[in-house]
């Protein structure tokens, strides 16, 4: 058990749909991950949060938002889906001083009919 | 740009042989190296990290990477491979804003 939470663990949903995935980080972690994990892609970073602000961003779709609340926790907004949305997404997080350290969760499977 | 090239989407090995899985890297500086694993149906873990205080590194579960700026890799070594070893695994390089760009992952089969 790495100590990130991730939910749902699977969704189907249809396309044009929006969808929000939800991460909790490691108690004490400051930094949370998104990763898109498919066949096609690979592993593609989206986007990163720290303390409640964006730190970086990958290859996040205009029409993925993410951010991070105040208690640490995170939310990944997918909407206008497509079939090619579909894949496991994984959140993962960070210590400070850890950087290249991540703990990930077990991801959400999407998948877009 | 960092980089990570892994060599060998499939590598199959008998059980107690030698496991050895391919990284080279692309990196303007000295770049922060990396091996995860991922088992089935979970989340990637951290098997060990090259951070330029060593060119050998140990990791969990027997497993040992070292670092050749010669060569620009970063192969991930065990002797004696384990059933329990089956699994897809990821090398990956820290990139300057301190994210993992991940390669795209070497998955392991251990015959019986």
């Amino acid at each position: 058990d790495s100590g990130v939470t991730q939910t749902p663990k699977h969704l189907i949903t249809a396309t044009g749909q929006r969808v929000t995935l939800r991460c909790s980080p490691r108690s004490g972690d400051l930094s949370v991950y998104w990763y898109q994990q498919s066949l096609d892609q690979g592993l593609q970073f989206l986007i990163q949060y720290y303390n409640g602000e964006e730190r970086a961003k990958g290859n996040i779709l205009e029409r993925f938002s993410a951010q991070q609340f105040p208690d640490l926790h995170s939310e990944l907004n997918l909407s206008s889906l497509e079939l090619g949305d579909s894949a496991l997404y994984f959140c993962a997080s960070s210590t400070s001083g850890r950087a290249g350290e991540l703990f990930f969760g077990e991801g959400s499977r999407l998948t877009v009919l | 740009a960092q980089s990570v090239t892994q060599l060998g989407s499939h590598v199959s090995v008998s059980e107690g042989a030698l496991v050895l899985l391919r990284c080279n890297y692309s990196s303007s500086v000295p770049p922060y190296l990396f091996w995860y694993v991922q088992y089935p149906n979970q989340g990637l873990q951290l098997l060990l990290k090259y951070t330029s205080a060593a060119t050998l590194v140990k990791g969990i579960n027997g497993f040992e990477a070292e670092f050749k700026k010669s060569e620009t890799s970063f192969h991930l070594t065990k002797p004696s491979a384990h059933m329990s070893d089956a699994a897809e695994y990821f090398c990956a390089v820290m990139d300057s804003s301190y994210k993992l760009i991940f390669g795209s992952g070497t998955r392991l089969l251990v015959r019986p």
